[in-house]
């Protein structure tokens, strides 16, 4: 079946020791996304790929960062966690075009920092 | 700014009734709406989606219905049913601009058997 896959579901780090998730996806869209969510709000977008060209909003911190190396895979960089970016890190992916297009929703990876 | 709201954080229900669930929007630009479904410990699921040049989109138990001019939309599902009970999530985009998908914070429903 086609679909997002997030790596690790669950991530434990140290303050201010750089951490790295993955995701990957076989449905081959052009348009990945990085959304934070934590508890009890919606989820936030930090960033988001259309094919290689790197959308940054603007309220997403310069600790965040995201690498898309090819199509299938994405990844978010946190340079020096704090211990309020303890959140679930959440990929998705679209296809661009028509009326509109629904966001595909990996898992999630849960982030713990200690 | 919050440009999509879901100003009921919770909502309980009777199996077999009707649960609405309810987002409003302040960004006139938003042209395609969504709602999603969340479980604990799982990333959301699409439901449902419609675009504004539709008043109402059917599939199944779930209806959205799309007030454009009081900027409102509500999600119905008839009849209501225990597996029902999770976090909805309505979420907007602008299918020409930015292809950024804004979600509000969702509202937590309960089905009571």
């Amino acid at each position: 079946d086609a679909m997002v896959i997030q790596n690790p579901r669950y991530q434990v780090t140290q303050f201010g020791k750089p951490v790295t998730l993955s995701c990957s996806q076989t449905l081959n869209h052009n348009v990945m996304y990085w959304y934070q969510q934590k508890s009890s709000q919606a989820p936030k977008l930090l960033f988001h790929y259309y094919d290689k060209d790197f959308n940054n909003e603007a309220d997403t911190p310069d600790n965040f960062q995201s690498r898309r190396p090819n199509t299938s895979f994405c990844f978010l960089d946190i340079r020096s966690p704090g211990l309020g970016d303890a959140a679930m890190y959440l990929c998705a992916t679209s296809r661009v075009g028509g009326l509109g297009s629904p966001l595909h929703f990996g898992n999630g990876t849960r982030l713990t920092v200690t | 700014d919050q440009q999509v709201k879901q100003n009921s954080p919770s909502l309980s229900v009777q199996e077999g009734r009707i649960s609405i669930l309810n987002c409003d929007y302040t960004n006139s630009m938003f042209d395609y709406f969504l709602w999603y479904k969340k479980y604990p410990a799982e990333g959301p699921t699409f439901l449902i989606s419609i675009s504004s040049i539709k008043d109402k989109n059917e599939d199944g138990r779930f209806t959205v219905f799309l007030n454009k001019s009081a900027k409102h939309l509500s999600l119905h599902i008839v009849p209501s049913q225990p597996g029902d009970s999770a976090v909805y999530f309505c979420a907007a985009s602008e299918t020409s601009g930015t292809y950024k998908y804004i979600f509000g914070t969702g509202t937590r429903l309960k089905v009571l058997a």
